[in-house]
């Protein structure tokens, strides 16, 4: 079964700092992997997914197989950035997701 | 509409009444999810559909919960002689079957209050 660990519930960043979510995968193959987002009073939503190696609101995240990670990164955290992370592996199965890592940053 | 639909938005029940939870997926995905989000508990994974395939049940917490999914559209999630350990979120998602990438999108959810 695909699974991913997300080993922090909570991450406080001051506003302007580097703000790093970590996601590590346990599976073998070739991984597909997502990381959706939870806004205050909004829906669960895509933000990003490997294989499109894009950036979406200054987030970025790399695929290390030697690592076994999927970390989210941004380089300076803003307050709008503020809310509740997934990550999750894709693929056609059941989709279980980590326990989620909420991002607080502070003004 | 273009969204997963979910009603109600929000229940409030007694101890012990049965709930029934609806999902509208976005048309054509044939992957539909059920999930319950509690506060500091992340999301938990409770069924899942794919086409015509028997459906993937593990993630149901007791026999008070099941679901069906009728038609390969409209989802039903019932939970019966609820429990007050039952209040949460109750998301549900969909997922087109082809296509690259397999995105899932979820509905707004449902909050159920049992008091």
């Amino acid at each position: 079964a695909q699974r991913v660990t997300q080993p922090e519930k909570l991450l406080s960043v001051f506003k302007g700092a580097p703000v790093e979510l970590k996601c590590n995968y346990s599976y073998s193959g070739s991984p597909e992997l997502f990381w959706y987002v939870q806004y205050s009073r909004q829906r669960l939503q895509l933000l990003l997914r490997h294989i499109s190696r894009e950036s979406i609101k200054g987030f970025t995240a790399d695929l290390n197989k030697g690592e076994t990670s999927f970390h989210l990164k941004k380089p300076f955290a803003q307050e709008e950035d503020s809310a509740m992370y997934y990550c999750a592996p894709g693929g056609y199965q059941k989709v279980t997701f980590g326990i989620g890592t909420k991002l607080q940053v502070i003004p | 509409g273009a969204g997963v639909s979910q009603s109600p938005s929000n229940k409030v029940t007694e101890k012990g009444k049965d709930v029934e939870l609806r999902c509208d997926p976005i048309s054509g995905h044939t992957a539909l999810y059920w999930y319950r989000q509690s506060l500091g508990q992340g999301l938990e994974f409770l069924i899942y559909f794919q086409g015509n395939s028997a459906p993937d049940k593990s993630g149901l917490p007791s026999d008070r919960f099941s679901a069906e999914r009728t038609g390969g559209s409209v989802s039903t999630l019932t939970i019966q002689r609820t429990q007050q350990e039952d209040s949460a979120v109750y998301l549900c998602a969909s997922s087109p079957r082809q296509g690259t990438g397999n995105t899932i999108y979820f509905g707004e959810g449902s909050w159920l209050t049992v008091v």
